[in-house]
């Protein structure tokens, strides 16, 4: 039981470059999130979703996109990276009647240059 | 809409030492609370929850905090710190309706001292 992964662990990109940040759980959880930490500001909700071909937005989801195709899965994308998106990304997920109780992946630290 | 606001963004102690860090929130609608901790270069873990019930909530490592509704304040506690302690605290909300995503606050670093 790895519980939620997320690859990869470190990322340096170039302005305007893409990338796809990957999660993945492996407890049948329904509800998965997207975060970004920044220093003094906490974390904030990029995109989350509540099931599989489901997606929402959060506080901030300007210049993200994220796709669910399947249900153990959460992607991140970045399609023209910003100086403004150096920051720790997390990855959460959640049953649907306990989604106070998120489970946390370690993070990818992505810095753009 | 929801906030949360951590007062202190670092906190050092010495070891055996009390120590409490503030959170209060803003709701205009029932909220469950929460404290995460997290420890370096690790993802965020829940510490302990306020759902219902009893306002003094307990977690298993000594930590506790209380709900008090009146001053919409969940501040967390522990009688005598470890180095072990030493991590990120952030306190979180989420409401009883609606989109059930949490809000946290910006954190308190908890920094314990031999």
């Amino acid at each position: 039981n790895a519980g939620v992964t997320q690859t990869p662990k470190f990322r340096v990109l170039k302005t305007g470059q893409s990338m796809t940040l990957l999660c993945a759980q492996d407890m049948n959880h329904e509800y998965m999130y997207w975060y970004r930490q920044d220093p003094g500001m906490g974390l904030r909700l990029i995109h989350y979703s509540v099931g599989e071909g489901t997606t929402a937005k959060g506080e901030v989801p300007d210049g993200y996109n994220v796709s669910r195709l399947k249900k153990q899965n959460f992607l991140l994308g970045l399609e023209s990276a910003a100086p403004s998106q150096t920051s720790v990304y997390f990855c959460a997920s959640s049953y649907l009647t306990r989604a106070y109780e998120q489970y946390f992946g370690p993070g990818t630290r992505l810095t753009v240059t | 809409a929801q906030s949360v606001t951590q007062l202190d963004s670092q906190v050092p102690v010495f070891e055996e030492a009390p120590v409490e860090l503030r959170c209060n929130y803003s709701s205009s609608v029932s909220v469950y609370l929460f404290w995460y901790v997290q420890y370096p270069n690790q993802g965020l873990q829940l510490l302990l929850k306020y759902l219902s019930g009893s306002t003094l909530v307990e977690s298993i490592n000594g930590f506790e905090a209380e709900f008090n509704k009146s001053q919409t304040s969940f501040h967390l506690r522990k009688p005598s710190v470890h180095i072990s302690d030493t991590a990120e605290y952030f306190c979180a909300v989420i409401m009883d309706t609606g989109r059930r995503a949490l809000t946290f606050g910006s954190g308190t670093r908890l920094q314990v001292q031999p």
